[in-house]
């Protein structure tokens, strides 16, 4: 069975670095099979796709915050991260980590694996 | 960024009913997937590429529609469908998602 475990910090100041990590088990970051992804949810915007990354390190970032992303893999430890640069109170939310499954064609059908999500609160 | 549109907002319906939430995207897409949310948790994928039931995903969810219009419809609603959900799209970057319905018993 897949879990994924996101980790890190509640609270972070504002112009600081929010960093997440999701530990994954019972599947391997390196295999080619899924891309591994962030997603946040607060009240105000609702469910927003951060971005993903794939087992080669290549990245796709929500343009809206392309400047402030990075996502990184450490597949000694089956984990990929998250770094979200000068935070504001807009970056306040759930955090959730997730699997983003492929069909057949290398396409997107949906996320199928997610970690149960942690909350960050940014404050002034 | 395409635009995802959900209707109703909230619905209200008894255990037995049939329920019916509609997804509106602002462009053509393919790739539609649902999502069923419950309180302080994460959300569960419930039918994707428009009509696939996801493993393990009761028969009573199903999915259908094409181009700009979807629809979820709930058959014989449980109690347990008590939840928010959504619609999202993967058809073109960034991945969108509705705003969300609330399905209450």
């Amino acid at each position: 069975q897949v879990q994924l475990q996101e980790s890190g910090p509640g609270l972070v100041k504002a112009s600081q670095t929010l960093s997440l990590t999701c530990s994954v088990s019972g599947a391997s970051i390196s295999s080619g099979d899924y891309y591994w992804t962030w997603i946040r949810q607060s009240p105000g915007k609702g469910l927003e796709w951060i971005g993903y990354i794939f087992h080669s390190g290549d990245a796709d970032y929500n343009p809206s915050l392309d400047s402030h992303i990075t996502m990184s893999l450490d597949t000694s430890r089956n984990r990929f991260s998250l770094n979200l640069t000068s935070v504001t109170a807009a970056d306040t939310a759930v955090y959730f980590c997730a699997r983003d499954f492929r069909d057949d064609g290398g396409n997107s059908v949906g996320f199928d694996v997610w970690g149960q999500g942690t909350s960050v609160i940014v404050s002034s | 960024d395409i635009q995802m549109t959900q209707s109703p907002s909230s619905v209200s319906a008894s255990v037995g009913d049939r329920v019916t939430v509609t997804c509106r995207a602002s462009q053509t897409i393919s790739y539609l997937a649902w999502y069923q949310q419950k309180p302080g948790k994460a959300p569960n994928l419930l039918i994707h590429t428009a009509s696939n039931l996801q493993t393990g995903v009761p028969s009573r969810f199903s999915g259908s529609g094409s181009g700009t219009e979807f629809t979820l419809t709930i058959n014989s609603l449980q109690s347990e469908d008590s939840s928010i959900y959504y619609c999202q799209q993967a058809d073109a970057f960034p991945w969108t998602f509705g705003q969300g319905t609330t399905v209450e018993i």
